[in-house]
């Protein structure tokens, strides 16, 4: 079973179009996070949810929105997409106790054109 | 802004050599991790060291840490080219409820 699943592996979309990712853990972790991996690899964190309350923005623009119906799921609703968001996305998990490590989903591709 | 900085940002070595990769940060860390990811892949954790542990062994991975120099080292021994990845250093300032911080990543690739 996929600790960490997110669909779908690969999205590629027209500017100005609305799309969403989604993401299910299934290892009972109470903290879902949503990275950006840009082409040069960079890993950034845009989104941290603990027990269905965003913790952490991080400067992202409003044009992305986390939702998360339960604390299993934590989907990415991008609106108005731009050429700079294509990258790889990235769900994880973690438990929300010290010295633990995140469970990443396989990324989902995005590709606007 | 990225915590952590990876060096070499790539490394190239023979099949049964060691590789180190090294990452420095900048503020005070809870603990630091390393995770592995495979080319289209998403990133798989390796090792956790905390900040009040100076080494720590996983099978043929060493990682070593000195919050004094805000420095850690992944060794990895005895590589195979089952190994080429890109590896990340991973700070956790905070008990739970902060995020992991990704350094830049360093390439490795093993040649058979």
């Amino acid at each position: 079973d996929t600790a960490v699943s997110q669909t779908p592996k690969y999205l590629v979309t027209q500017m100005g179009n609305d799309k969403s990712i989604k993401c299910e853990q299934n290892l009972g972790h109470d903290t879902m996070y949503w990275y950006k991996q840009d082409s040069k690899k960079f890993l950034k964190i845009m989104f941290s949810y603990n027990n269905k309350e965003l913790i952490i923005n991080e400067t992202v623009p409003n044009r992305f929105s986390p939702k998360s119906p339960d604390k299993a799921h934590l989907n990415l609703h991008i609106n108005s997409l731009e050429l700079g968001d294509s990258a790889v996305y990235f769900c994880a998990s973690s438990r929300v106790t010290a010295n633990t490590e995140a469970f990443f989903g396989q990324g989902t591709r995005l590709t606007v054109v | 802004s990225q915590q952590g900085e990876e060096d070499p940002q790539a490394l190239s070595i023979q099949e049964g050599e060691n590789a180190t990769m090294n990452c420095s940060y900048k503020t005070s860390i809870n603990n630091l991790q390393w995770y592995r990811q495979n080319s289209g892949r998403g990133l798989v954790h390796l090792i956790l060291i905390r900040s009040n542990e100076r080494e720590k062994h996983s099978g043929r991975l060493r990682v070593t840490l000195d919050t004094s120099k805000k420095s850690s080292s992944l060794l990895i021994t005895a590589s195979r080219a089952a190994d080429t990845a890109s590896y990340f250093c991973a700070t956790d300032a905070n008990s739970g409820n902060t995020p992991l911080v990704f350094g830049k990543g360093t390439r490795l690739s093993v040649i058979a």
